[in-house]
This record gives C-alpha cells, sequence and structure tokens, in this order.
C-alpha cells in the first residue's frame, strides 16, 4: 500500500514569509495527491486536490506542486499570516481507500 | 461546511463495554468513513461505506464493526471497548469514492477507554 511521509517537526516562520510543506510518497505513482488543513480539535479541511499531470495548482495564497519523478509534493502559503498556524496533511490512494500523512504543524509568529 | 454531525462528542468508557458512535450526514453523499486520528500515526481508515448496506474493511477495522441502514447514518461499534482504541474518530463523506473527490469531515468524537 502506498506510504506517505511529511516532516513530523513543526515548521516556524515569520509572518509574511513564504512556508512550504514537504509530502513524500513511496511505492507507485498517484493520480492524484490532497491536501488538508486542521486546526486543533476540529477535523481536516480540504484545500487543494492535484492530479499526476499537473505540476502545479494555485488557489489564492496556496501553490501544490507535483514532482512524480522525486516522488514529492510541496505546498507553499505565500505571504503567510498568523491565521495559517494549523496542521497540514497530505493525502493520496485508490479504488475509494485515502491515505493520510501525520501531517506537518506550521506556526507563524508576528 | 459540509452537513455532518458526529454524537457522543466525547465519550469515556470501561474497558470490554460495548460502544456506538454515530456518524449522521445531510448531504445525501453516497460514501462515508470512519478513521482513527493517534499521534504519530495520523488518520488511518477504519471501515468505509459506499451504499445503504454496503460496506467494507479499512487499515485498521480488527475490533470494529459498522452498519449503514439509511444514505445519512453511519454507525460504527466497537463490541467491547479496549484501552488501544482510545482515540479521537472522524467520520468523513464523499460524492464519490475516487480519489479525484475530496472528502468533509465531521467534528470528530474523543473516546476515552479506561
Amino acid at each position: 500500500s502506498q506510504k506517505i511521509e511529511q516532516n513530523s517537526e513543526a515548521l516556524n516562520i515569520q509572518e509574511g514569509k513564504t512556508a512550504t510543506l514537504t509530502c513524500n510518497y513511496t511505492n507507485y505513482s498517484p493520480a492524484y495527491l490532497q491536501w488538508y488543513r486542521q486546526d486543533p480539535g476540529r477535523g481536516p479541511v480540504f484545500l487543494l486536490l492535484i492530479r499526476e499531470n499537473e505540476k502545479e495548482k494555485r488557489k489564492e495564497r496556496l501553490k501544490v506542486t507535483f514532482d512524480t519523478t522525486l516522488k514529492q509534493s510541496l505546498f507553499h502559503i505565500t505571504a503567510s499570516q498568523p491565521a495559517d498556524s494549523a496542521t497540514y496533511l497530505c493525502a493520496t490512494g485508490t479504488a475509494s481507500k485515502l491515505t493520510f500523512g501525520t501531517g506537518t504543524r506550521l506556526q507563524v509568529t508576528l | 461546511d459540509a452537513g455532518i454531525t458526529q454524537s457522543p462528542r466525547h465519550k469515556v468508557t470501561e474497558t470490554g463495554t460495548p460502544v456506538t458512535l454515530r456518524c449522521h450526514q445531510t448531504e445525501n453523499h453516497r460514501y462515508m468513513y470512519w478513521y482513527r486520528q493517534d499521534p504519530g500515526h495520523g488518520l488511518r481508515l477504519i471501515h468505509y461505506s459506499y451504499g445503504v448496506k454496503d460496506t467494507d474493511k479499512g487499515e485498521v477495522s480488527d475490533g470494529y464493526s459498522v452498519s449503514r441502514s439509511k444514505t445519512e447514518d453511519f454507525l460504527l461499534t466497537l463490541e467491547s471497548a479496549t484501552s488501544s482504541q482510545t482515540s479521537v474518530y472522524f467520520c468523513a463523506i464523499s460524492e464519490s469514492g475516487r480519489t479525484s473527490y475530496e472528502q468533509y469531515f465531521g467534528p470528530g468524537t474523543r473516546l476515552t477507554v479506561t
């Protein structure tokens, strides 16, 4: 089955900087990769989906890339704000089953 | 927000007792999922349903059973709770089982087995 790896260490950045989070996958190359945001005590919220034939996807201050050669997806938040502080999860899978990474916690400070 | 509710939101129970968690949706989505989330493991799929009375196992299904008698309700049952089942449980729904469709999550149920 697919294995998803995300940096378990928290990422601390200053307000206004670009945050970059990494998601690595093993085994097969997925057709889609999804990113979610999770705030403490709440369920994950879907942010973006990128297909394997898309190198990049944008939504407002968010950008996701998908490199099938490196087996990696990068998630960028530009002009980060304290309100962006949360845990970000990546997920992929097949046949109705999503596999999630453990998530990376982002802390944006003033 | 997607119309998903979970009940109860918090529960403390003793080892060996049966526990049922309920997920209710108002979106009429075909697919429903139960996950557990534990530190260091992330979200892991327990069971999912692709229609009324149609269910299948996920990654960590041992010790759990599910039922779906109506489109809007998906029940997760721990027949005899163990301390290893202490966790936060999330229900999710999706229009389709394809991984190109996003999942919408409920608020979670925190279960403690003493």
